[in-house]
């Protein structure tokens, strides 16, 4: 089975600066990577995801994850952190699953709490 | 264009009762998925649809739970005989393709349950 770890229930960074949320997972077989944003009262929003190819993601709202096979990382980055960044971040998994053809969805992290300070 | 969808928003029920919650996805997507949010299981993932086809039901948590998918589109989770700790957010989510490989999940506001 896999498993997602966010090791943060909380980052504090102050705005301009550069932020890092943390995601380390655990998988038998290829994973794919996803991050999701939850602002208060509000589903999940799709930020990015990793597939195979360039280790280095690009998504939304100027975000970027870093996949590293070697340490089962992929997290989460933004070179200045703005206060609408403020929210909760997911990090998920999922993996396919060849025989018997079934598929599951995405396991995820706990959750940190992003807040950029003014 | 307009995204995933679910009903009702809200609904508190009492306790041994059924409820029945509703999504629509967004048009095209061929799979569609359910989870639940709460507080202390964090998110957890119940079931997934490819088509009208839901090839694993492992992931709901009792045999109270069901879902179904009819036309491609508008799906339904109904609990029956609620309990308390089915107390949560039930979320929907619909993706263009089941296979991870093209699957990007486009999640609904959910559904919050309360179970008086």
């Amino acid at each position: 089975a896999q498993s997602v770890a966010q090791p943060e229930d909380q980052v504090n960074v102050a705005e301009g600066n550069p932020l890092t949320v943390k995601c380390t997972y655990s998988v038998s077989g290829n994973p794919y990577l996803f991050w999701y944003v939850q602002y208060p009262n509000r589903g999940l929003q799709f930020l990015l995801k990793y597939i195979t190819g360039d280790n280095l993601v690009k998504g939304s709202y100027g975000f970027e994850a870093e996949f590293n096979k070697s340490q089962t990382s992929f997290h989460l980055k933004k070179p200045s952190a703005l206060v609408s960044d403020s929210a909760l971040y997911f990090c998920a998994v999922r993996v396919f699953f060849h025989s018997g053809g079934g598929a599951d969805g995405l396991t995820f992290g706990k959750g940190t709490h992003l807040i950029i300070q003014p | 264009g307009a995204g995933v969808s679910q009903s009702p928003s809200n609904k508190v029920t009492e306790k041994g009762k059924d409820v029945e919650l509703r999504c629509d996805p967004i048009s095209g997507h061929t799979a569609l998925y359910w989870y639940r949010q709460s507080l202390g299981q964090g998110l957890e993932f119940l079931i997934y649809f490819q088509g009208n086809s839901a090839p694993d039901k492992s992931g709901l948590p009792s045999d109270r739970f069901s879902a179904e998918r009819t036309g491609g589109s508008v799906s339904t989770l109904t609990i029956q005989r609620t309990q308390q700790e089915d107390s949560a957010v039930y979320l929907c989510a619909s993706s263009p393709h089941w296979d991870p490989a093209q699957d990007t999940q486009y999640f609904g506001p959910g559904t919050r349950l309360t179970v008086l």
